[in-house]
């Protein structure tokens, strides 16, 4: 079946410097991804999508491309903020009942 | 357009007795999904429901949990007799449609149940 596979946190950086998430996906057919970010004590909130093959989603600084070839869609952040600390989820959607499957998250920890 | 509204936002209930948790998708969606999520852990997948149907329960526990999303009203993830591993955050989220796989999903902020 459908799986998403993140790479295992916790991630600590200091401010400005640069991220990278790893999120790889095995699927039937062509899944739509997600990157959802989760902030202590709240629900999860979409970051960015793509929904076909070589399509970059990116959003508040964030970016993530839709590799086909290497079934990646990793995180990249060119400089990383304190505010930007939360949990990351690589999710992807698709499969006979389209139902949204998630990797395990990582935790993200920025430091002044 | 209120967003997806879950409550309680806290539950606590005693072993063996039963946990009602509720979402109300936003306004407009017929699509609504159950994730739970443990301490230290990910999102995992329990439900995926639309109005009057169940699509897809691959991820529901086969004894004591239960869930609906009747024609009016919320959805309901109903738990029986409770037991300490079923403490959790639980979270739901409503999407307006299934068909187009690129739609996404708003997620409410979840019932954080305690079994005590």
């Amino acid at each position: 079946g459908n799986s998403v596979t993140q790479m295992e946190g916790p991630v600590t950086l200091s401010e400005e410097a640069f991220l990278t998430i790893n999120c790889t996906y095995t699927a039937t057919g062509y899944p739509s991804l997600f990157w959802y970010v989760q902030y202590p004590g709240e629900g999860l909130q979409l970051l960015l999508k793509a929904t076909k093959a070589d399509d970059k989603g990116s959003n508040k600084g964030f970016e993530a491309t839709y590799r086909k070839e290497t079934t990646s869609f990793h995180l990249e952040k060119g400089s990383v903020q304190v505010s930007d600390s939360a949990v990351y989820f690589c999710a992807l959607r698709g499969g006979a009942t389209n139902k949204l499957i998630f990797g395990t998250g990582t935790l993200l920890a920025v430091q002044p | 357009n209120a967003g997806v509204m879950q409550n309680p936002r806290h539950l606590v209930r005693r072993r063996g007795q039963e946990a009602r948790l509720r979402c109300s998708p936003m306004k407009g969606h017929s699509h609504v999904y159950w994730y739970r999520q443990l301490p230290e852990e990910g999102l995992k997948f329990m439900v995926y429901l639309q109005k009057e149907n169940i699509i897809d329960e691959s991820g529901m526990p086969k004894e004591r949990f239960s869930a609906e999303f009747p024609k009016e009203g919320p959805s309901i993830l109903r738990i029986q007799q409770v037991v300490r591993g079923d403490s959790a955050a639980y979270f739901c989220a409503s999407s307006p449609t299934a068909v187009a796989g690129e739609a996404e999903a708003f997620f409410g902020q979840g019932t954080r149940l305690t079994v005590v």
